[in-house]
């Protein structure tokens, strides 16, 4: 079945600088490749999504690549906040295998004043 | 946007008793319903996928027995677990692909075996 692995668990980053998490998919008819902010005890919570027909796509200060042929998509965060101190994971669905969603391991990322 | 109330929020019950879940879709049919289960500091781990009108399907290593998935409508689906005990103690939550929007989620339930 579908496996994503993401990378790296944990990110420790001072204000301002950039981060970038990195996740593979295994199953190449995966079509759709949100990624999610989670706070404890809470939902997950959708900040940028990408599907398989555009290669890269960014809102404000956060961006998302995508490369189909290696299987690999990244998320980008420029000028960090230390509000954007959280756990962040990513996601894969194809619509082959009932459209489920299957997440990545998860990053939990630091932001330092 | 399309909004899925799980209810819930927070249960505890007594070791070998059960405990029903329940997600409904307030402004859009699901036809299909995810579950998940979030362990601390882990991942959400999909249990099961739920279909409007047939029986669940369920991911290797999950109980189909011990954890009842009901999708009797296009607005509400349920999770129960039974007989539960300490180990199942757990965050779960349901999600519901709700057109081109994506998905949505339920606000979760933080299960506490005793």
């Amino acid at each position: 079945g579908e496996n994503v692995e993401q990378h790296p668990s944990t990110l420790s980053v001072q204000e301002g600088d950039s981060a970038v998490i990195k996740c593979t998919y295994s199953d190449s008819a995966s079509n759709y490749f949100p990624w999610y902010k989670q706070e404890l005890g809470k939902r997950p919570q959708l900040i940028i999504d990408i599907r398989s027909n555009v290669g890269e796509k960014k809102d404000q200060r956060i961006a998302v690549t995508l490369n189909k042929t290696a299987k690999h998509f990244s998320l980008h965060i420029t000028e960090t906040q230390p509000e954007d101190s959280a756990v962040y994971f990513c996601a894969a669905s194809s619509p082959y295998n009932t459209d489920k969603l299957i997440f990545g391991t998860g990053t939990r990322l630091q932001v330092f004043p | 946007g399309a909004v899925v109330s799980q209810h819930p929020s927070r249960v505890i019950c007594k070791s070998g008793t059960s405990v029903k879940i329940e997600c409904r879709s307030l402004d859009f049919q699901a036809t299909t319903m995810f579950w998940y289960r979030q362990f601390p500091k882990q991942s959400l781990m999909l249990m099961a996928t739920s279909n409007e009108g047939s029986k669940a399907t369920y991911e290797q290593g999950v109980e189909k027995d011990k954890f009842l998935i009901n999708h009797a409508s296009l607005t509400l689906s349920t999770l129960t677990v039974t007989s539960a005990h300490p180990e199942d103690s757990s965050f779960y939550i349901c999600s519901a692909r709700a057109g081109w929007e994506g998905y949505t989620f339920g606000s979760g339930t933080r299960l506490t075996v005793v």
